[in-house]
């Protein structure tokens, strides 16, 4: 079936430090990727998403590019900042899947001054 | 405005209570999503509305009934539940007709069943 597959947090990194969270999934067809975000006590929003291969998706200075060749989608930010506490979640949508979206476990990211 | 609202945001209920969760969105999408989010777990898809009609339920328990007044409103009816029903429910929405689509979602409404 399909899935994916994230980093086990809790990541725990200092203000300014580089940021990757990995990501890779597995999938019967030709999926959308999104990064989902989700703050204390919150809902999700939605942070990036790339729709195909070689798509690259940005938003707030986080960046995530669509791998084909490596199944991936990798969450990246060069400098983070301690609003970005929060956790993540890696997610893909089937092609014809019915809007059914497959989440990751998610990924806790503390960031410490 | 890409806002999802959810009422309440906090509901304590007995296993003998009846209660309902709201969730409004004025995006003009018409698929609308009731989601189960237990603590360090990612979100587990319920049931899916599409136009007005169910289109997925994810074999969720008759305890829990959604309904879909208008394009614009989301409900999901609570009776006789049970302590392991506590979590937070989220709804979200999107555009029909392609599943490239984001979904968006509200803030949540945290269910704790004494």
């Amino acid at each position: 079936g399909d899935s994916v597959t994230q980093m086990e947090g809790p990541v725990t990194l200092s203000e300014e430090a580089f940021l990757t969270i990995n990501c890779t999934y597995t999938a019967t067809g030709y999926p959308s990727l999104f990064w989902y975000v989700q703050y204390p006590g919150e809902g999700l929003q939605l942070l990036l998403k790339a729709t195909k291969a070689d798509d690259k998706g940005s938003n707030k200075g986080f960046e995530a590019t669509y791998r084909k060749e490596t199944t991936s989608f990798h969450l990246e930010k060069g400098s983070v900042q301690v609003s970005d506490s929060a956790v993540y979640f890696c997610a893909l949508v089937l092609t014809g899947g019915g809007n059914k979206l497959t989440f990751g476990t998610g990924t806790q990211l503390k960031v410490e001054l | 405005d890409t806002e999802v609202t959810q009422t309440p945001k906090h509901l304590v209920m007995g296993m003998t209570n009846k209660k309902s969760l709201k969730c409004e969105q004025h995006m003009g999408h018409r698929a609308m999503y009731w989601y189960k989010q237990k603590a360090k777990k990612p979100p587990e898809l319920m049931f899916v509305y599409s136009y007005e009609k169910l289109s997925i339920n994810e074999s969720v328990p008759s305890r829990f009934s959604p309904e879909c007044p208008n394009s614009s409103l989301l409900n999901l009816h609570l009776h006789a539940l049970q302590p392991e029903d506590s979590a937070l429910y989220l709804c979200a929405s999107s555009l029909e007709g392609a599943d490239s689509y984001e979904q968006y979602f509200g803030p949540g409404t945290r269910l704790t069943v004494t």
